[in-house]
């Protein structure tokens, strides 16, 4: 199956601070999403990003397919950015959806 | 507000027991899908549905079933609970092929 990478594991900032999360896949994807685990364990959707470049707000993801990767820019923390970042791709190479495959997430923590 | 519920939120069984586990989305998505999160795994996929009368089995499907006889429910029955099926549980479902997977808010359940 695919493998999916995320980088730093653990990632420990103040307040303010801006930060780039990697994710890493082995093969190509037709749908990259990032999630924001909060600490009362709901997923959120950050971003749907099979290729390109989205912002919202503080955030923004960059995918460039074709090396395989992804990135999630945050800037200016905030101590309610704390939680699990996951990156999850979908493979499809059964020619339909087949359900997202997870990275083990970036554990970060803002410090006010 | 479309949204995707789960029930119960919280569960305690016994060992051997027969569970099921509810997920209902009002969105009219064709594609659902469960998945279990254990710490030091991330998230799994358990098993998913294209559409009405249609499962398939994901990475960890042994032990579990699912059924869809409506656009709005997929159902997760573990037939005879394990102690290694505590988990939580999370429901998923999207519009089509490789589009956003929004999820519910989990379901935590404890096998003794």
């Amino acid at each position: 199956g695919i493998q999916v990478e995320q980088s730093p594991p653990d990632l420990i900032l103040q307040e303010g601070a801006n930060s780039t999360l990697r994710c890493n896949f082995s093969d190509s994807v037709n749908n990259l999403q990032w999630f924001h685990q909060n600490p009362w364990g709901q997923l959120i959707n950050l971003f749907y990003i099979p290729s390109g470049t989205k912002q919202n707000g503080r955030l923004s993801a960059t995918t460039v397919a074709t090396e395989r990767y992804s990135l999630l820019y945050i800037s200016s923390s905030q101590t309610t950015d704390s939680g699990v970042y996951f990156c999850a791709v979908e493979w499809g190479k059964g020619g339909g959806a087949d359900g997202l495959t997870f990275g083990k997430g970036t554990h970060l923590i803002i410090q006010p | 507000d479309a949204e995707i519920t789960q029930s119960p939120r919280h569960k305690i069984t016994e060992t051997g027991r027969q569970v099921t586990l509810a997920c209902h989305q009002t969105w009219n998505h064709n594609n659902m899908f469960w998945y279990r999160q254990d710490l030091g795994h991330g998230l799994r996929l358990i098993h998913y549905s294209y559409g009405v009368h249609d499962t398939n089995k994901g990475e960890v499907s042994d032990g579990y079933s699912v059924s869809r006889s409506n656009t709005e429910d997929l159902p997760l029955t573990l037939e005879s609970a394990a102690s290694s099926q505590t988990s939580v549980y999370f429901c998923a479902s999207s519009p089509g092929d490789f589009g956003t997977q929004y999820f519910g808010p989990g379901t935590r359940l404890t096998v003794l």
